[in-house]
């Protein structure tokens, strides 16, 4: 069936350390991959995304690696400060229903000061 | 510039109690969509609409409906309220076609059924 999954539902690291968040995903058909961020009480915030003819994509701190051979996402975030801690969910754009969107399960970043 | 805005952002129903979500945007985008978020899982695609006037069924629609008269607002309804129901509600945005745009979230509507 459908799945987005991560690998590791929580993760602690040191403030100022480097952070890699994996997900794998099940569509090989899916061409467009997101990364979300979703503090407490609040709604999934967009941090980057990647299209499937890519390989790799850096924003401000952080880069996206798709690995489509494998069907593997990872988010890694630089210099990982405390208000990083956060759930972190990778979701896939199956062109289906409108663009529904599959959410993997979601990690938690926990950041130790 | 507020983004997705959802309203209510609590809400205490009692089975059997009918309701509406409503959603609202000001970026102008084509498509609407309504998730509901369950404890220790991501997020469940509900009703979508890709435009005004249209809506369409997602993978978890039972139990609700959904309207979308003017292209800012998408509402979901809860005709007759079950434990069940009992999540968190997000709606999204994004500009129309397959431009790969992300979806854009608001805060969410908790809402519990007792």
């Amino acid at each position: 069936g459908e799945s987005v999954g991560l690998h590791l539902p929580t993760l602690s690291v040191q403030e100022g350390d480097n952070s890699i968040i994996n997900c794998a995903y099940s569509n090989s058909a899916s061409d467009y991959f997101i990364w979300y961020k979703q503090e407490s009480g609040k709604g999934p915030q967009f941090i980057i995304d990647i299209r499937s003819n890519m390989d790799k994509r850096q924003g401000q701190r952080v880069t996206v690696l798709l690995n489509k051979t494998v069907k593997h996402l990872s988010l890694q975030i630089a210099a990982t400060q405390p208000g990083d801690s956060a759930v972190y969910f990778c979701a896939e754009n199956t062109n289906n229903q409108g663009g529904k969107l599959i959410f993997g399960q979601g990690t938690e970043l926990s950041v130790k000061p | 510039n507020a983004g997705v805005t959802q309203t209510p952002k609590f809400r205490v129903l009692k089975t059997g109690q009918s309701m509406t979500l409503l959603c609202a945007q000001d970026m102008n985008h084509e498509y609407m969509y309504w998730y509901r978020q369950d404890p220790g899982m991501g997020l469940r695609l509900i009703h979508y609409s890709v435009g005004e006037g249209t809506t369409a069924k997602g993978e978890v629609p039972d139990g609700y409906n959904v309207s979308r008269l003017k292209k800012q607002n998408f509402l979901l309804g809860l005709e007759s309220a079950a434990p069940s129901q009992t999540s968190v509600y997000f709606c999204a945005s994004r500009t129309g076609g397959y431009s790969n745009q992300p979806q854009h979230f608001g805060d969410g509507t908790r809402l519990s059924i007792l």
